[in-house]
């Protein structure tokens, strides 16, 4: 079946303006997450969705990042203000239930602010 | 909260040979330990978990051992091949948290 998907697969804005990234979890997963990688270093937990809970959001590194979750499925990561150090790539996961299910990675959204 | 520490950061091997990648993580309530293999440009790809009531697993050329009394548990690939090559990264988790901690990556090249 479909896997995450994420888009845009590549993002280059302009420091200061306000960036959106999607992710598309897999039909059914009621748990989503989302990460920071940066070049060469290991995942950063950011937000993390369950059903109809409130979200953790405890990983969001400032009031600049936010992330919403429609319906219970698809996903928006808003990065207001973009600066220098948001570049890295943003990964997305879905996984059945709880955190001790597996997480199913989308590709990754790599953004680049100038 | 949770530390998980991945050791070495970058691993090459001769093609046919083994590799070993190890993490320890420091809380003892984490259960759950998955493995996952990123390939440039790609997301993880998950390839193998362990749950803390078995203390080894085993997936063809593929397996992870855990030792949750010194809470260190490996990745061991054995015959390996040129597509094993990738970066390689330890998780563990929890059932009582929403979190997954993951390791800092192992960068492994398979030499042919």
């Amino acid at each position: 079946g479909a896997g995450v998907s994420q888009s845009p697969s590549n993002k280059v804005t302009e420091k200061g303006k306000d960036v959106e990234l999607r992710c598309d979890p897999i039909s059914g997963h009621t748990a989503l997450y989302w990460y920071r990688q940066s070049l060469g270093q290991g995942l950063e937990f950011l937000i993390y969705f369950q059903g109809n809970s409130a979200p953790d959001k405890s990983g969001l590194p400032s009031d600049r990042f936010s992330a919403e979750r429609t319906g219970g499925s698809v996903s928006t990561l808003t990065i207001q203000r973009t600066q220098q150090e948001d570049s890295a790539v943003y990964l997305c996961a879905s996984s059945p239930d709880r955190s001790t299910d597996t997480q199913y990675f989308g590709p990754g959204t790599r953004l680049t602010v100038l | 909260g949770e530390n998980v520490e991945q050791h070495p950061s970058t691993l090459s091997v001769q093609e046919g040979d083994s590799a070993v990648i190890k993490c320890t993580y420091s809380d003892s309530a984490s259960n759950y330990f998955p493995w996952y293999k990123q390939e440039l440009g790609k997301g993880p790809q998950l390839i193998i978990d362990i749950r803390s009531n078995v203390g080894e697993k085993k997936d063809q050329r593929i397996a992870v051992t855990l030792n949750k009394t010194a809470k260190h548990f490996s990745l061991h690939i054995t015959e390996t091949q040129p597509e094993d090559s990738a970066v390689y990264f330890c998780a563990a988790s929890m059932v009582t948290g929403n979190q997954f901690y993951f390791g800092t990556g192992t960068s492994l090249t398979v030499i042919p």
